[in-house]
């Protein structure tokens, strides 16, 4: 009940391609949603977070939507570029706690 | 922009040796974290810690690991006597006063790859 499963394992996609990574949770007591994104060699940063009470959060190019009847939660990354080329990571959390569960990753390729 | 620096960057160590891994967090950060990610796998949560003490911790975070800060700027994580499944990258976190609860972003250091042989 703990965990957050994330899908795709991995996505390639052309330059101006829209990729969509998707992660669903069981755990009701989550209420904070973050998308971590990763380079090699360095550590997860923080993209784009939601709470269950907005269905939709937009920054620039990252969208996530958020959908808690079905307890799932996607990123969408407009317009993408080869810079967008990362692992993502969802994650999720609950009121009493400030550990982070992470889901599986999403390792994105942007082609030129 | 302040950032979350950890030391050293790689350490090898043989099996059933001490290891400290050390984490500078952001100056005014109040709650810290230690995570790891073994090879290919997710993020793992292991510790946190606040006003000096273990707020949480993981069923992974047993016996041979300690955490402490010794002094105002320096966090760092002991693994007494390592095994071999300890082979890991180890993230730092630290976040500001509130935690999470307040939308406040958890910073991650850039890593300590730990490799036991």
């Amino acid at each position: 009940q703990q965990q957050v499963k994330q899908s795709p394992q991995s996505l390639i996609v052309q330059k101006g391609g829209i990729p969509i990574i998707n992660c669903a949770y069981e755990n009701t007591a989550f209420d904070y949603f973050p998308w971590y994104q990763q380079f090699p060699g360095k550590g997860p940063a923080l993209l784009i977070a939601i709470r269950p009470d907005v269905s939709e959060k937009k920054e620039g190019r990252f969208t996530i939507s958020f959908n808690k009847s079905a307890k799932q939660f996607s990123l969408h990354i407009m317009d993408s570029q080869p810079g967008d080329s990362a692992t993502y990571f969802c994650a999720a959390s609950s009121w009493n706690t400030d550990k982070l569960i992470f889901g599986t990753g999403t390792r994105l390729q942007v082609f030129p | 922009e302040p950032e979350v620096t950890q030391t050293p960057s790689h350490q090898v160590t043989q099996m059933g040796q001490e290891v400290i891994l050390r984490c500078v967090p952001i100056s005014n950060h109040l709650y810290f974290y230690w995570y790891r990610q073994i090879l290919g796998q997710k993020v793992e949560f292991l510790v946190s810690f606040y006003n000096n003490e273990i707020s949480e911790k993981s069923e992974i975070f047993d016996d041979q690991f300690s955490v402490e800060r010794p002094d105002g700027s320096n966090f760092t994580l002991k693994i007494r006597s390592t095994k071999l499944e300890d082979s890991a990258m180890y993230f730092c976190a630290s976040t500001n006063e509130g935690g999470l609860a307040y939308d406040n972003e958890q910073f991650f250091g850039p890593g300590t790859r730990l490799t036991v042989l």
